[in-house]
């Protein structure tokens, strides 16, 4: 049974571009929620998904948005990337409110 | 508002001893409390959770924590450290009425030989 898959694993993008982040669910697990982590810091958390709606969403601006498809994967992208938008993006995915399971991460350089 | 406090940015024990990893939290309702650890260029994995009951909550390669609703406290913990413990771990919390988890800012484990 394979985990929590992101891709791509490592991205590197100029300021002013868009990016989309990618992430398949844990087989059985229709939620997904995306974190950024910072270098030295804990994530922080940007949004969930369920249903295909988005179901609550952290502190973070309209540049950051997101889908998930019929098949529970989901995306998130960032227009107008900012250097600060570099970290790494952690997707989660649990069933429902369940405990959450993380992928490997996203590592987003912003140049 | 919840949040997590990890009041030790570095722990250092000896391989063999027992080690502690301290977590405090504040929420507005009942707590669910985790702990994961992560691993150089590495996502986050599991290690245990408490939602209910026993306040010892046994998890994952012989790690275990203590809720004490008192002192607001979840404690990680484990009797004989291995140096391939050392890794960074996160606490985290969610109450009952959110379904974000806010995590502590880390504590990087250093188990020496």
């Amino acid at each position: 049974d394979a985990g929590v898959t992101q891709s791509p694993t490592h991205l590197i993008k100029t300021r002013g571009q868009q990016v989309t982040l990618r992430c398949s669910p844990k087989s059985g697990h229709d939620t997904v929620s995306w974190y950024q982590q910072a270098l030295g810091q804990g994530p922080q958390f940007i949004f969930q998904y369920y249903e295909e709606e988005e179901r609550q969403r952290g502190n973070f601006p309209d540049r950051f948005s997101g889908h998930q498809f019929p098949n529970y994967s989901s995306e998130l992208n960032v227009n107008a990337l900012l250097l600060g938008d570099s970290a790494l993006y952690l997707c989660a995915s649990s069933p429902s409110t369940d405990t959450q399971y993380f992928g490997p991460g996203t590592r987003l350089t912003v140049l | 508002a919840q949040s997590v406090a990890q009041p030790e940015d570095q722990v250092n024990v000896a391989e063999g001893n027992p080690l502690t990893v301290k977590c405090t939290y504040s929420v507005s309702g009942n707590p669910y409390l985790f702990w994961y650890v992560q691993y150089p260029n590495r996502g986050l994995q599991f290690l245990l959770k408490y939602i209910t009951g026993d306040n010892l909550v046994k998890g994952s390669y012989g790690f275990e924590a203590e809720f004490n609703k008192s002192q607001t406290s979840f404690h990680l913990k484990k009797p004989s450290a291995l140096v391939s413990d050392s890794a960074l771990y996160f606490c985290a919390v969610r109450d009952t009425g959110r379904r974000a988890l806010t995590f502590g800012s880390g504590t990087r484990l250093q188990v020496q030989p």
